[in-house]
């Protein structure tokens, strides 16, 4: 089975400190998302990477970056967090289509939930 | 570019009953559609995909979704529910032709109730 591992469950930080969020995937796929989570809105994509060292951004990428040195590992970077980045944060991955890079079909990790006061 | 709109964000549903999500879609495209599930504290699963061929989906635990091309949507069913089907899910779409985003819709979260 497809692992998708996001390194804390849980994290609280302050408003300004930066926070890297790790994302490791261990079946080998090209591609690789972070999402965010917030009640009545669903999940909205903040980046995306289609190979290594490869970025896109996605609809919401304002206050973060990220990182793709590794085909498993996708890293999250807030470089400066604010109280509304409080919020639950998902990593997913999937396989190349044949179609193109992404057949829709994703793998999530059980999340990141993160509070800034 | 594509939406997808969940219409009810809550469905109470007596255990046994049986139960709709609705789930409407929008693209200028050919799309993939799917069905994802979260349980309380946990990441979104994949509950079912249509990607092509038959327009009706099963899963494994009792769900169906019908894709109606003609009505862009892709209702999630189950004729009978059980207190384990508790969860939010997630309506999902992403144009078939190459280098598209995966579009998700607000979520319904399903209570059953005993």
């Amino acid at each position: 089975d497809v692992k998708v591992t996001q390194s804390s469950r849980y994290l609280v930080k302050r408003t300004g400190e930066k926070v890297f969020l790790e994302c490791v995937q261990d079946m080998d796929h090209e591609n690789m998302f972070w999402y965010r989570q917030d009640p009545g809105l669903g999940l909205r994509l903040i980046y995306f990477s289609y190979d290594v060292k490869m970025k896109e951004k996605g609809d919401i990428p304002e206050g973060y970056s990220v990182s793709r040195e590794k085909k498993e590992r996708f890293s999250l970077i807030l470089e400066s967090a604010s109280t509304n980045q409080t919020s639950m944060y998902l990593c997913a991955s999937s396989l190349q289509g044949p179609s193109g890079p992404n057949t829709g079909e994703l793998f999530f990790g059980e999340g990141s939930r993160l509070t800034v006061l | 570019a594509q939406s997808v709109t969940q219409l009810d964000s809550q469905v109470p549903v007596f255990e046994e009953a049986p139960v709709e999500l609705r789930c409407n879609y929008s693209s200028s495209v050919s799309v993939y559609l799917f069905w994802y599930v979260q349980y309380p504290n946990q990441g979104l699963q994949l509950l079912l995909k249509y990607l092509s061929g038959s327009t009706l989906v099963e899963s494994i635990n009792g769900f169906e979704a019908e894709f109606n091309k003609s009505q862009t949507s892709f209702h999630l069913r189950k004729p009978s529910v059980h207190i384990s089907d508790t969860a939010e899910y997630f309506c999902a779409v992403i144009g078939s032709g190459g280098y598209q985003k995966v579009t998700f819709g607000t979520g319904t979260k399903l209570q059953v109730i005993p």
